[in-house]
């Protein structure tokens, strides 16, 4: 029944290391996204799909690479973890316009050590 | 880009009182949307209410409700009979009508319930 589902919930790893976050949504929402939360608790865009097509590519590191096989899965692959990379990591979806709001997984808190 | 600030990085209230969380934001667009979200200590992302600009009547769900000036910019939350639960962070979100994609987020407020 989840409707924005991702996963793992957490993920400790070594710098340098490389590791994927899946997600998906059961909404039949058009719209993908990923936000990552800092310490502050900011919430910053990373990217965003619409229908597999990427639509949003904030200033991030082309260490992190989204892939979006279908308009229901947006995955995050990151490459050479470091320890800044340590943050939550929040998949969500939402259609693709008007009052639709925003739909959140639960968050990947990533620990790089 | 549009900005959406939240000037009050932390907040209490008495169980059972009201308090006020504010944000305003800037654009110069007519048609937009608004939304109050929650995270709890759990870290789960909370929708709590939602506003059209275009609709001048303010939303209101329960014991949450907004005070929406669209001259002024600004999308206060009002929550009624404070509850321990309620203890949280509080973002406020802006969504063109426009490009709708993009959803802008202030940098928060964290709001303490004093039993």
């Amino acid at each position: 029944d989840t409707a924005v589902s991702q996963t793992p919930k957490y993920l400790v790893t070594q710098m340098g290391n490389d590791k994927s976050i899946k997600c998906e949504q059961n909404l039949g929402h058009d719209t993908m996204y990923w936000y990552k939360q800092d310490s502050k608790k900011f919430l910053k865009i990373m990217f965003s799909y619409n229908n597999k097509e990427l639509i949003i590519n904030e200033t991030v590191p082309n260490r992190f690479s989204p892939k979006s096989p279908d308009k229901a899965h947006l995955n995050l692959h990151i490459n050479s973890l470091e320890l800044g990379d340590s943050a939550v990591y929040f998949c969500a979806s939402s259609q693709g316009a008007g009052n639709s709001p925003l739909h959140f997984g639960n968050g990947t808190r990533l620990t790089v050590t | 880009a549009q900005t959406v600030t939240q000037s009050q990085p932390e907040m209490s209230v008495q169980e059972a009182e009201t308090v006020t969380l504010s944000c305003t934001y800037d654009t110069s667009e007519s048609d937009y949307y608004l939304f109050w979200y929650k995270q709890p200590p759990s870290r789960q992302m909370i929708l709590v209410i939602r506003q059209e600009a275009y609709k001048q009547q303010n939303a209101t769900e329960n014991r949450f409700s907004v005070n929406f000036q669209k001259a002024a910019k600004s999308f206060s939350l009002k929550i009624s009979d404070s509850q321990l639960g309620d203890a949280a962070m509080y973002f406020c979100a802006y969504r063109s009508g426009n490009t709708g994609n993009q959803f802008y987020f202030g940098t928060g407020t964290s709001l303490t319930v004093i039993p």
